[in-house]
């Protein structure tokens, strides 16, 4: 059965730091793999999404990720934060069983500081 | 929003009462699926469509049915709503593998 997991629950940084976001997943094909942000009262949306080929994948708003086949693993992160990236943000795996179903982890709310 | 509209966006009901969401859809894609929000559980689907009448169980099905009788409208009913259906439902809309766009959510108390 699939699976994701974000280990963070919550995290800070300081504007301007970096930061990168934990995901893991367990799938037992190759995945089709997303990062989701939802800012508080909205819907969730797309940064970016890894289906094959390069494993470094880049995304809106500065945002990338690495995919790592061998730690099951597909980490977001941006050079620099800036306050407006305060929000919630969700990995998630996409699977074909039937539909086009997509499977998240719990989430991992980021906190700004200036 | 990638023309999806949700309705209603706030609703509160009684533990008992039924309770009908609406997913519309101006986009035409085949896929649409309803998905709740709770803390600490991420999203979770509830059950999904691959077409007109043609719908399936997600992970959270139980007290809750759907129904899909045009492309456009996804329906997305609780026949006896309970606090434990307290949450924000989400409608999705997908062609393929690559992408799902997510409506506004609505956020529904049961009392």
């Amino acid at each position: 059965a699939q699976s994701v997991t974000q280990p963070d629950i919550h995290i800070t940084v300081s504007e301007g730091a970096s930061l990168e976001l934990r995901c893991n997943y367990s799938y037992g094909a190759t995945p089709y793999l997303f990062w989701y942000v939802q800012s508080p009262g909205q819907g969730l949306q797309l940064l970016l999404k890894y289906f094959s080929g390069d494993t470094l994948v880049q995304g809106i708003k500065g945002f990338e990720a690495e995919f790592k086949r061998s730690q099951s693993s597909f980490n977001l992160r941006k050079p620099s934060v800036h306050w407006s990236d305060a929000a919630e943000y969700f990995c998630a795996v996409g699977v074909q069983t039937g539909a086009n179903n997509l499977f998240f982890g719990t989430g991992t709310r980021l906190t700004v500081i200036p | 929003d990638a023309g999806i509209t949700q309705s209603p966006r706030h609703k509160v009901t009684e533990t008992g009462t039924p309770v009908t969401l609406r997913c519309h859809q101006t986009e035409n894609h085949r896929y649409m699926y309803w998905y709740r929000q709770d803390p600490g559980h991420g999203l979770r689907l509830i059950h999904y469509s691959y077409g007109v009448k043609d719908t399936d169980k997600g992970e959270v099905s139980d007290g809750y049915s759907v129904s899909r009788s045009k492309t456009e409208d996804f329906l997305l009913t609780l026949e006896s709503a309970t606090s434990s259906q307290t949450s924000v439902y989400f409608c999705a809309i997908s062609e393929s593998v690559t992408e799902a766009f997510f409506g506004q959510g609505t956020r529904l108390t049961v009392v």
